[in-house]
């Protein structure tokens, strides 16, 4: 059984500050890693994805890769509240990802 | 606009009915998704198709059927069979095999028990 795993949370960072979000995997063979968003009652909404081992950045979101250890992170600099959500890591077994296995998200929320 | 459009947004099934649940998108993809997330909980796959007139069973299948009889569409067909219906379903598509393109979703259908 392939498993991604996440912290629940919730998570509490202040305002403008770094969040760090963390996600391991077991199955080694996996081969693509992703970040939804996913704010209350809507659909996730993808904002990284990352497929080689080290650092993805994209505006104050930045995707982190360790294969060896089987584990993603992403982090979000200059934290503003519109950032409150559920993060969802998910994890593709091979590069053409047709299945992807969730994780159960974290819950972040920004404090003004 | 280019997009997945799922509908209704909301339903409500009554006992022993079978419902559907629509989902289209005009994205010219290949593989088409349907996920159910329950309260709390990440995305479980139920059934996915990678190319018209076929499709796979996901983890949770059981209750659920599905068909592909046009690219752009793939509908969730949720069987009286299904005990414990009362989820949020996400509709997901992506270009298909051979790229490592992400899944995208659409808006999704909360369905209730009457």
């Amino acid at each position: 059984q392939k498993e991604v795993e996440q912290n629940s949370g919730p998570l509490s960072v202040p305002e403008g500050a770094i969040a760090s979000l963390n996600c391991t995997y077991s199955d080694r063979g996996s081969q693509s890693f992703f970040w939804y968003r996913q704010y209350s009652g809507k659909s996730p909404e993808l904002i990284m994805s990352i497929y080689s081992n080290g650092d993805k950045e994209d505006g104050r979101f930045t995707a982190q890769l360790n294969k060896a250890s089987q584990y993603v992170s992403l982090l979000i600099r200059d934290s503003q509240p519109s950032d409150s959500a559920t993060y969802l890591c998910a994890v593709g077994t091979n590069f053409g990802n047709e299945k992807l296995t969730f994780g159960t998200g974290t819950r972040l929320t920004i404090i003004p | 606009d280019g997009g997945i459009t799922q509908s209704p947004k909301y339903l409500f099934r009554k006992e022993g009915q079978n419902v559907t649940l629509s989902c289209e998108q005009n994205l010219n993809h290949d593989a088409m998704y349907w996920y159910r997330q329950d309260p709390g909980q990440g995305l479980r796959l139920i059934y996915y198709s990678q190319i018209v007139n076929d499709f796979q069973k996901g983890d949770i299948a059981e209750g659920y059927s599905v068909s592909r009889e046009k690219k752009e569409s793939f509908p969730l067909t949720v069987t009286s069979a299904q005990k414990n219906p009362t989820a949020f379903y996400l509709c997901a598509s992506r270009p298909g095999t051979g790229s490592n393109q992400p899944q995208h979703f659409g808006d999704g259908t909360r369905l209730s028990i009457l």
